[in-house]
């Protein structure tokens, strides 16, 4: 089962636009991982967040944690043709050496 | 810095055929992680080899097996193959076991059963 779904499924966004995309999970996790996905490549990772962190920054990329209400955002800013890619969260949970994923969502970027 | 290499890029295979998937993990890394993921699907993780010793499972059958080698490369091995196994299959290594810390991936074996 997944423990993470983000939202929304599709995005579609002009070049310059920001991006946001959110992820709810279920269960109390240890991190939050951020990965982004090329069609028909492997996983790129993005961004990984502790649970005791609140908010990270990796260059056009932010992404926040609430861990009361089990929810993250990625926003993307300053959007680029490039960035069109299936973006996935991924949580670390109790059990340590899995991540669970969502079913992510497909962001389009037009110029 | 190497990064994560799959072989084959592609494999074709009918029900009830076995079928190995090889990866090679990045260099400085020493485990490596399996994903199954289905068309529009995010991944699954499928079992995970830590320093040659198989350190956690998901909800995969035992038809699903796995090693690693002394160079912490790793393979997958799927026996008794069914139509549901048709997915992409990804590898991830990382270092020190767990999930802890980001995840290198290679670029897959996309596994077609007919």
């Amino acid at each position: 089962s997944q423990q993470g779904e983000e939202d929304p499924q599709a995005l579609s966004i002009q070049e310059g636009e920001n991006a946001t995309m959110n992820c709810s999970y279920k269960t109390s996790i240890n991190n939050l991982q951020w990965y982004r996905q090329n069609s028909g490549r492997g996983l790129v990772h993005l961004i990984l967040i502790r649970s005791n962190e609140r908010e990270k920054h990796s260059g056009r990329l932010r992404v926040t944690l609430d861990t009361s209400k089990k929810s993250s955002s990625l926003l993307i800013t300053a959007s680029r043709a490039a960035d069109t890619a299936s973006y996935f969260c991924a949580t670390d949970v109790s059990s340590g050496y899995a991540l669970n994923f969502g079913k992510g969502t497909s962001l389009l970027v037009t110029p | 810095e190497t990064g994560v290499t799959q072989s084959p890029t592609h494999l074709i295979k009918t029900r009830g055929q076995q079928v190995t998937l090889r990866c090679s993990s990045q260099s400085g890394h020493n485990t490596v992680s399996w994903y199954q993921q289905a068309l529009g699907q995010g991944p699954q993780f499928i079992f995970q080899y830590y320093r040659e010793e198989e350190n956690g499972r998901g909800n995969f059958p035992p038809r699903f097996s796995g090693l690693q080698f002394p160079n912490y490369s790793s393979e997958l091995n799927v026996n008794a193959l069914e139509l549901d196994d048709s997915a992409l299959y990804l590898c991830a290594s990382s270092f020190g076991g767990g999930a802890g810390q980001p995840q290198h991936f290679g670029d897959g074996t996309r596994l077609s059963i007919l």
